[in-house]
């Protein structure tokens, strides 16, 4: 069936960079825009980067510029995400998300979703 | 603090409608027919239930209805199940720095 499954749990210290791993399978990967969110404890989702995955291109929040990196490997089907100089308040679940449309027309809608992962960042 | 407003909860009983608000701003969810809606249920995957403001994707029973107004989306449940009791929350295009906000989300009670 058509999913996104992701690495596991992370714990970092400040400073560090993690890299967190959304594998697509089930559907035509180059087909679907895919978007990482974020939920800190306690707070709303917020966006974080969005990627093309045909030609790879990328848009990040301005507020993650510089920190945030968005690839993918169209052999494996798998879309990372690494962020680095991680702070305190990068704790939180992070979403990988596949948007609704197909033939690379965003809708902003997601219609999968991974499991979340659990980034925890602490000295 | 989330960037659109809903609110924390509503309530109905089984067979009626509700009706759930998503609250944002000219430079959102009044600029833009970009609006989506999910529901929650613990433990599962997010489901998302209407999108571009007022479709439904394939499976979403045609209870679910969305619309706009001003700056203002709603999420309208009629007949009311047991099975809609849920967590519900709306998203909106921003522009292109700001790509999605997020709305704090709604807990449907069904009585």
């Amino acid at each position: 069936q058509v999913q996104l499954v992701q690495s596991g749990a992370e714990v970092k210290k400040p400073g560090a960079s993690v890299t967190l791993s959304c594998k697509a399978s089930g559907y035509t990967f180059i087909n679907h825009y895919i978007y990482w969110v974020r939920q800190a404890p306690g707070q709303g989702l917020e966006w974080m980067a969005t990627l093309n995955p045909s030609g790879g291109l990328t848009t990040y929040a301005q507020k993650l510029q510089g920190r945030v990196t968005m690839t993918r490997d169209t052999s494996t089907y798998t879309i990372d995400m690494e962020l680095s100089n991680l702070r305190s308040e990068d704790t939180a679940v992070y979403y990988c998300a596949r948007d609704s449309s197909a033939g690379l027309i965003k809708s902003y809608a997601f219609d999968i979703w991974g499991q979340g992962t659990m980034v925890t960042v602490s000295s | 603090q989330s960037a659109l407003t809903q609110p924390r909860s509503v309530s109905g009983s089984p067979g009626q409608s509700v009706t759930i608000s998503c609250t944002g701003t000219s430079n959102d969810v009044g600029a833009y027919n970009y609006v989506s809606w999910y529901q929650y249920h613990p433990g599962k995957a997010p489901k998302l239930i209407i999108y571009d403001v007022s479709k439904r994707p394939s499976g979403v029973p045609d209870r679910f209805s969305g619309s706009k107004s001003g700056n203002t989306a709603s999420l309208t449940i009629s007949g009311l199940q047991t099975d809609d009791e849920a967590d519900y929350s709306c998203t909106s295009y921003a522009g292109f720095y700001t790509h999605v906000i997020f709305g704090g989300g709604t807990k449907l009670t069904v009585l």
